[in-house]
């Protein structure tokens, strides 16, 4: 199964205003990241952020992370009509191995 | 310096033949990840290829195989093809520095008649 679970599913917003999107996850981690995928495109790397880090900013994004609620959140802040995309938290589990895990992804349109 | 390239970027093949599709990672990654991504599964992890070597490999069955080269080059295969294989397939190097930050191909548009 998924590692990580993303909500809200789809999300329609007006230029200019926020988008917030969340993301659980199953087991510990060393790190978790959030990625952008224009439709039907490989993904981008957006923001890593440490186990051992609450919130992180990039430009227009800011993610935090609970650890203890096996939770983070992707903050998009005055968002534009190229914002438009899915985008996924990935999460690599602390048992080993290299597996990279993605949720299910927010679908994000961005209306000008 | 050069990203990871994926090819074909789209391809069409009917029930039951065999498929191969290449990846190039960036230039000095030894790590290579396939991915699946369907509408409704979303992206499923297939394998992983360090230095020649498979590391890690997801719940897909036997006809899903992969290989790496010495170049680190990799490429995927599937056998006897089915309508549900139909999907966009990510390779993704591993960037070396330990973060397990993935740079990804524009991927291998599959579709299964």
């Amino acid at each position: 199964s998924q590692q990580g679970e993303e909500d809200p599913q789809a999300l329609s917003i007006q230029e200019g205003e926020n988008a917030t999107m969340n993301c659980s996850y199953k087991t510990s981690i060393n790190n978790l990241q959030w990625y952008r995928q224009n439709s039907g495109r490989g993904l981008v790397h957006l923001i890593l952020i440490r186990s051992n880090e609450r919130e992180k900013h990039s430009g227009r994004l800011r993610v935090t992370l609970d650890t203890s609620k096996k939770s983070s959140s992707l903050l998009i802040t005055a968002s534009r009509a190229a914002d438009t995309a899915s985008y996924f938290c990935a999460t690599v589990p602390n048992t080993g191995g290299f597996k990279t895990i993605f949720g299910a992804g927010t679908r994000l349109f961005v209306k000008a | 310096k050069a990203g990871v390239t994926q090819t074909p970027r789209y391809l069409i093949k009917t029930r039951g033949q065999q498929v191969t599709l290449s990846c190039s990672p960036i230039s000095g990654h030894r790590s290579v990840s396939w991915y699946q991504q369907t509408p409704g599964q979303g992206l499923q992890f297939l394998f992983e290829y360090f230095s020649e070597t498979q590391r890690n490999k997801g719940n897909f069955p036997g006809r899903f195989s992969g290989r790496q080269f010495s170049n680190s080059r990799s490429e995927m295969n599937v056998s006897t093809l089915e309508l549900g294989d139909s999907a966009l397939y990510l390779c993704a190097s591993r960037d070396p520095g330990g973060a397990n930050v993935l740079t990804f191909g524009a991927g291998s548009r599959l579709t299964v008649l």
